[in-house]
C-alpha cells in the first residue's frame, strides 16, 4: 500500500492563479480530511469527507472547494490564491470499526507559497 | 468546540534524559481519544501514542508514556532517555468519540530539541 499519496510537494502561486492539491488513499478509508498548518497554530481543519458524494466544511474553510467523486481521491481547491493560504497543506484518512475511531493516516504534505 | 492548549513553544533535553511535554484541553465530551504526534524536518506527521478517555491506565509506547488526567484535563507525554532522533515537534490532539469521522483538533505544537 502507499498510503496517503499527496502532489505536488511544493508549489509557488501568484497571487490570483488557481490551482488543485491531489490526495489519494488506496485503504478504502471512508473519512478524508485536509489541514493547513501555520507557525504557532498547529493544524487547523479545512474540509472534511465521510465518503464519496459527501463533504463538510472544518474550522477554516474559506477560499478552498472539495469533492469526493470517489473513496480514494479528495482533491482541494484553492480557485484564487491568497497570500494567506501560504501554508503547509496535509491530507488524511481514517475509518472507524465497530463504533471505534481509528487512527488517522497522514501524507506527506504539500508546501504552498502564494507571492 | 473543542481546544487543545500546548504552552511550551520549545523545549530542550539532554540526550538520554528525561522529559515531559505538557497539554491541556477543553471539552464537555465524556467519550473521546487524545493523541501525540511528532512532525521530524521531514513534516512527516508520525503517530506518537494514543489513549482512549474511557480507560484509566496510562498509555505507554517503548520510551514513550502518558500522564492522562481526566479530571483535569491534562494530557502529558513523558519521553524516557532521550535520542538524538527525538528532535522534532510536538503536537497534541483531540478526536471526539462516536461519530467523528476522524476529526482531529490540535494544539500549537512544542518544538523539542535534543541535545548530545
Amino acid at each position: 500500500n502507499a498510503g496517503v499519496t499527496q502532489t505536488p510537494k511544493f508549489q509557488v502561486l501568484k497571487t490570483g492563479q488557481s490551482m488543485t492539491l491531489q490526495c489519494a488513499q488506496d485503504m478504502n478509508h471512508e473519512y478524508m480530511s485536509w489541514y493547513r498548518q501555520d507557525p504557532g497554530m498547529g493544524l487547523r481543519l479545512i474540509h472534511y469527507s465521510v465518503g464519496a458524494g459527501i463533504t463538510d466544511q472544518g474550522e477554516v474553510p474559506n477560499g478552498y472547494n472539495v469533492s469526493r467523486s470517489t473513496t480514494e481521491d479528495f482533491p482541494l481547491r484553492l480557485l484564487s490564491a491568497a497570500p494567506s493560504q501560504t501554508s503547509v497543506y496535509f491530507c488524511a484518512s481514517s475509518y472507524s470499526y465497530r463504533g471505534t475511531q481509528e487512527t488517522q493516516y497522514f501524507g506527506p504534505g504539500t508546501r504552498l507559497l502564494v507571492l | 468546540a473543542q481546544t487543545v492548549t500546548q504552552s511550551q513553544p520549545e523545549m530542550s533535553v539532554q540526550e538520554a534524559e528525561t522529559v515531559t511535554l505538557s497539554c491541556t484541553y477543553d471539552t464537555s465530551e465524556n467519550n473521546y481519544y487524545l493523541f501525540w504526534y511528532k512532525q521530524p524536518p521531514s513534516r512527516q506527521m508520525i503517530l506518537v501514542i494514543r489513549q482512549e478517555a474511557y480507560k484509566q491506565q496510562n498509555a505507554t509506547e517503548n520510551r514513550f508514556s502518558v500522564n492522562f488526567q481526566k479530571a483535569a484535563k491534562s494530557f502529558s507525554l513523558k519521553i524516557s532517555d532521550s535520542q538524538l532522533g527525538d528532535t522534532a515537534m510536538y503536537f497534541c490532539a483531540f478526536m471526539k468519540g462516536g461519530t467523528s469521522y476522524g476529526k482531529l483538533t490540535f494544539g500549537q505544537g512544542t518544538i523539542l530539541t535534543v541535545h548530545p
